[in-house]
């Protein structure tokens, strides 16, 4: 299996900051990732496809960049609704994987 | 707007059967890949397998020996079965859409359903 790890596994800001997550996979996957913004109780929300596409109704302040093994994750100004954790997933081959998390926090 | 919904119980004996349904509605089982993913408390998310509406099926091989997943297009559903349970295979589970038409697996995962959380206690 393709193993996902993101950095950091948590992360505190505030509102107006810009955010940067990484995602590392440990084999290529080209540009196979998905990012997903998940809140408690509630299910995961596509945010990101092939690494830098913007899912439909997500925010222009989401970008997503990278392919092969390192991707990245950008919030370019946190407003209060984005605090939550999100978690990116490969789909280069079966069984698709998912990152352990990346929570991010009011600082 | 598409939705999906689960149903099935939320306690499973252990060695028995875990089934859960997905109710697609909204819009066509046809022509997307269908598939399920589960979420222990507290840890990474985890794919168990996928069908396409035509019936093909993939499935994570560290479960393929007790899961089977299919599909009814007469009634916009399809399903997931996991033999055997243990305490291990409790998690919250989640029926999602293939957000890729052309893209084997689907790609990322654009539909979600709320989740059910299933237990495994005698």
């Amino acid at each position: 299996d393709i193993q996902m790890t993101q950095s950091p596994s948590s992360v505190s800001a505030s509102v107006g900051d810009r955010v940067t997550i990484t995602c590392r996979a440990s084999q290529g996957i080209s540009s196979w990732l998905a990012w997903y913004q998940q809140k408690p109780g509630i299910a995961p929300k596509l945010l990101i496809y092939t690494a830098s596409n913007l899912q439909s109704g997500v925010p222009s302040r989401f970008s997503g960049s990278g392919s092969g093994t390192d991707f990245t994750l950008t919030i370019s100004s946190l407003q209060p609704e984005d605090f939550a954790t999100y978690f990116c997933q490969h789909a280069k081959s079966f069984p698709y994987t998912f990152g352990q998390g990346t929570r991010l926090e009011i600082k | 707007q598409v939705q999906l919904q689960e149903s099935g119980p939320g306690l499973v004996k252990p060695s028995e059967t875990l089934s859960l349904t997905c109710t697609v509605s909204g819009a066509s089982i046809s022509p997307y890949y269908w598939t399920w993913l589960r979420q222990p408390p507290g840890k990474e998310l985890q794919w168990i397998g996928c069908i396409y509406f035509s019936g093909n099926t993939n499935y994570n091989p560290s479960l393929k020996s007790r899961v089977s997943i299919s599909v009814d297009t007469s009634k916009n559903q399809f399903s997931l079965k996991l033999r055997s349970v243990t305490a291990a295979d409790a998690a919250v589970y989640y029926c999602a859409r293939g957000s890729s038409v052309v893209v084997t697996g689907g790609a990322a995962f654009d539909i979600w359903s709320q989740g059910t959380m299933v237990t495994v206690s005698s």
